[in-house]
């Protein structure tokens, strides 16, 4: 069965600094893979989508992942992140009929 | 371009009272629909999906229902709620396709308190 892990649960950063969120998922065939980011009370907002291609990605509000096949990863990333990033990241693999299997979410909180 | 309302945003409703959420699309024809469920802690659960009027499909046997009584509106119900029901509550929209390399779309989502 398709399972998406986010292993941390919550991380925090410097503003200006760089981030890193981990999602390892488990799939039996090439994944769509997708982050999805959420600010406190609000729905979800897409991040950016990975179908083929190109194994690094880039999204919205300067965000970006990299593919991994050999590792089964898709971590996102930003160089440098600033205070309104703080936010819920769900990490999400597609699988049949457009059925989405999300991963527990990793709260980003950011320090001044 | 397209727009995704839920309502209400928050609701307080007492144990064994019924629920009725309402999700509704615009800009689109023919969605598919989705209704999760988040939990603290817990990500996002997959309740129901629909890809077309009447047509329904339930993830989990829960205490809930879903209607779609038109193209693009989709309904969560109960007759009776249980404590167990609390939680954020989110309704979704993906483009009618035949893989799933198209993302979902959500609402704000409402915030059910069961008392």
């Amino acid at each position: 069965a398709q399972s998406v892990t986010q292993p941390d649960i919550h991380i925090t950063v410097s503003e200006g600094a760089s981030l890193e969120l981990r999602c390892n998922y488990s799939y039996g065939a090439t994944p769509y893979l997708f982050w999805y980011v959420q600010s406190p009370g609000q729905g979800l907002q897409l991040l950016l989508k990975y179908f083929s291609g190109d194994t690094l990605v880039q999204g919205i509000k300067g965000f970006e992942a990299e593919f991994k096949r050999s590792q089964s990863s898709f971590n996102l990333r930003k160089p440098s992140v600033h205070w309104s990033d703080a936010a819920e990241y769900f990490c999400a693999v597609g699988r049949g009929f457009q059925k989405l299997v999300f991963g527990t979410g990793t709260r980003l909180l950011v320090s001044p | 371009s397209q727009t995704i309302h839920q309502w209400p945003a928050t609701l307080v409703q007492p144990v064994g009272s019924p629920l009725s959420l309402e999700c509704t699309v615009e800009g689109t024809s023919n969605p598919n629909l989705y209704w999760y469920r988040q939990a603290a802690g817990r990500g996002l659960q997959l309740l129901f999906y629909s890809v077309g009027i009447g047509q329904i499909s339930s993830e989990v046997p829960q205490n809930l229902s879903a209607s779609r009584p038109q193209d693009r509106q989709f309904i969560l119900s109960s007759k009776k709620l249980l404590l167990s029901d609390s939680g954020f509550y989110l309704c979704a929209w993906g483009p009618r396709a035949g893989d799933s390399n198209q993302p979902q779309h959500f609402g704000d989502g409402t915030r059910l308190s069961i008392l």
